[in-house]
C-alpha cells in the first residue's frame, strides 16, 4: 500500500529546541517537498528536493533545514532560529523533479506546537 | 511568476444545494491547474486536475471544474453537496516547466443539514 507517512502526528517542544519532522514515501517518487500551513494563509513552500543529495530553498526557508540522503526520506529540522514555528507541516512528493503533468501527493501532516 | 486567488474564504451552503468555489489565477506562461480537498487535521487529497484538452474536468466525489483561459479561472462546482463535503478546498497552479506548486489561501465549505 503506497503512500507518504509523517511522524509524529502531534509534536510538542519547548522554545529554543531543535526538532526534526519525519517524512517517508514508498511511491518511488523523485521529488519531495515540505510545506507549512497556517490558518488563512494556504500552503507555503519551505524546501524541495528534485533528486537525492540535492535540495532547494522555497519561499520561507529561514529557520529550517533539510537533508535528502535517500530517495524515500526527506526529514525537516525546525531550528531554534525559526521565530514562529507553531504550525501544521505537510510533506509531499511527485514522480518527477523536472516539471511534467504530475500532481503532488501529500502526507497526513505533523502539527507542531512550540511553547 | 504565478499567483492564485480564491475569492471566498468561507462558503456556507445547505445540503443538496449546488455550490461553486471560485478560483482565479495569474500567469504569463501555460499552467497546470489543480483542486485539492483537506479534511480537518489531515493532508491534502487531489480532487481533480487540468493538464490540457477538454476544459471541463471531472473529479472524485462528484466535483467538476471548468478551465476558462480568457478569464483565467478554474472554478470548482458540485450540483448537490453532502454533509461529508464539509472541508477546506485549495486551488493550485503550476507552470509547465517547474515543480513549484502555488496555492490559493483556501475556501472553507460548510454544509448545513
Amino acid at each position: 500500500d503506497g503512500g507518504i507517512t509523517q511522524s509524529p502526528k502531534y509534536l510538542f517542544r519547548k522554545e529554543g529546541q531543535n526538532v526534526t519532522l519525519s517524512c517517508e514515501q514508498n511511491l518511488n517518487h523523485d521529488a519531495m517537498y515540505w510545506y507549512r500551513q497556517d490558518p488563512g494563509q494556504g500552503l507555503r513552500l519551505i524546501y524541495y528536493s528534485q533528486i537525492v543529495n540535492d535540495f532547494q530553498k522555497g519561499d520561507i526557508a529561514e529557520g529550517y533545514s533539510v537533508s535528502r540522503e535517500k530517495k524515500e526520506s526527506f526529514p525537516l529540522t525546525v531550528t531554534s532560529a525559526q521565530k514562529n514555528p507553531t504550525a501544521f507541516y505537510l510533506c509531499a512528493s511527485s514522480p518527477s523533479g523536472s516539471g511534467g503533468p504530475y500532481e503532488q501527493y501529500f502526507g497526513p501532516g505533523t502539527r507542531l506546537t512550540v511553547t | 511568476a504565478q499567483s492564485v486567488t480564491q475569492l471566498d474564504s468561507q462558503v456556507p451552503v445547505f445540503e443538496e444545494a449546488p455550490v461553486e468555489l471560485r478560483c482565479n489565477y495569474s500567469s504569463s506562461v501555460s499552467v497546470y491547474l489543480f483542486w485539492y480537498v483537506q479534511y480537518p487535521n489531515q493532508g491534502l487529497q487531489l480532487l481533480l486536475k487540468y493538464l490540457s484538452g477538454s476544459t471541463l474536468v471531472k473529479g472524485i466525489n462528484g466535483f467538476e471544474a471548468e478551465f476558462n483561459k480568457s478569464q483565467t479561472s478554474f472554478h470548482l462546482r458540485k450540483p448537490s453537496v453532502h454533509i461529508s463535503d464539509t472541508a477546506e478546498y485549495f486551488c493550485a497552479v503550476r507552470a509547465l516547466d517547474t515543480d513549484k506548486l502555488i496555492f490559493g489561501t483556501g475556501t472553507r465549505l460548510q454544509v448545513f443539514p
